[in-house]
């Protein structure tokens, strides 16, 4: 079975802070996709990122950054100068690439970014 | 294109009564998630379908909760009868069977529950 681990459940700092939201997931295959979803006071999930498994190059978008290192099954999301605009609940989720591809989320890091 | 569609987006019912929420995806997306979310908690999978066939739905209650995806398309799933414990966002995603976006699931707006 999959497990998705998020430690932090709630991140609060002052604007233009950088902040690292942990994720650390467990699988037995080898084949697996890891997501982003950030989840605003709106209620929808939207789509952040999406890494598999076979590629563990670290990548950047924006003012958005995610490490991805199987060794220690670590798939962290760093937001740079943050804004009030991130405040959210972000969850970190894997899913296998064969089968069902059902998503097993995290709890969830509710970050809060204060003016 | 559409995103996913979900209604209501709030009710409220007493313990013991029934209820229904129902979800159409985005056109052309073969597969389709229910998923619960506890307040506090990530989004739980309750059941899978690809097309109208069931392909996971070993987290639903099946003594209260059942579901539907007549002819592929839209589905709804039911409560029956309600526990305190099933208040909760009930969240609708879909996902076409190939695309470049491999994975990737599209997310409605959820239904809060709320039982009393």
């Amino acid at each position: 079975a999959q497990k998705v681990t998020q430690a932090q459940t709630e991140i609060s700092v002052v604007e233009k802070e950088d902040v690292t939201l942990d994720c650390v997931y467990e699988t037995r295959d080898t084949t697996y996709y890891l997501f982003w979803y950030k989840q605003p006071p709106s209620g929808e999930l939207v789509f952040l990122i999406r890494r598999n498994s076979f590629d563990e190059q670290n990548e950047i978008s924006g003012r958005y950054s995610w490490n991805f290192q199987k060794s220690t099954s670590s798939f962290n999301f760093t937001i740079t100068a943050s804004q009030v605009v991130d405040s959210a609940v972000y969850f970190c989720a894997l899913s296998l690439i064969q089968g069902a591809q059902k998503l097993v989320f995290g709890q969830g890091t509710r970050l809060t970014i204060n003016p | 294109e559409a995103g996913v569609a979900q209604s209501p987006r709030y009710k409220i019912i007493e313990k013991r009564q029934s209820v229904a929420f129902w979800c159409n995806p985005i056109s052309g997306h073969a597969t389709l998630y229910w998923y619960q979310q506890i307040l506090g908690q990530g989004p739980k999978l309750l059941i899978q379908f690809q097309n109208n066939g069931v392909v996971d739905d070993s987290q639903l209650p099946k003594d209260r909760f059942s579901a539907e995806r007549l002819k592929g398309v839209d589905s709804t799933l039911k409560i029956q009868p309600a526990k305190l414990e099933d208040s909760a966002v009930y969240l609708c995603a879909s996902r076409p069977l190939a695309s470049g976006r491999a994975g990737e699931q599209f997310f409605g707006p959820g239904t809060r529950l709320t039982v009393l």
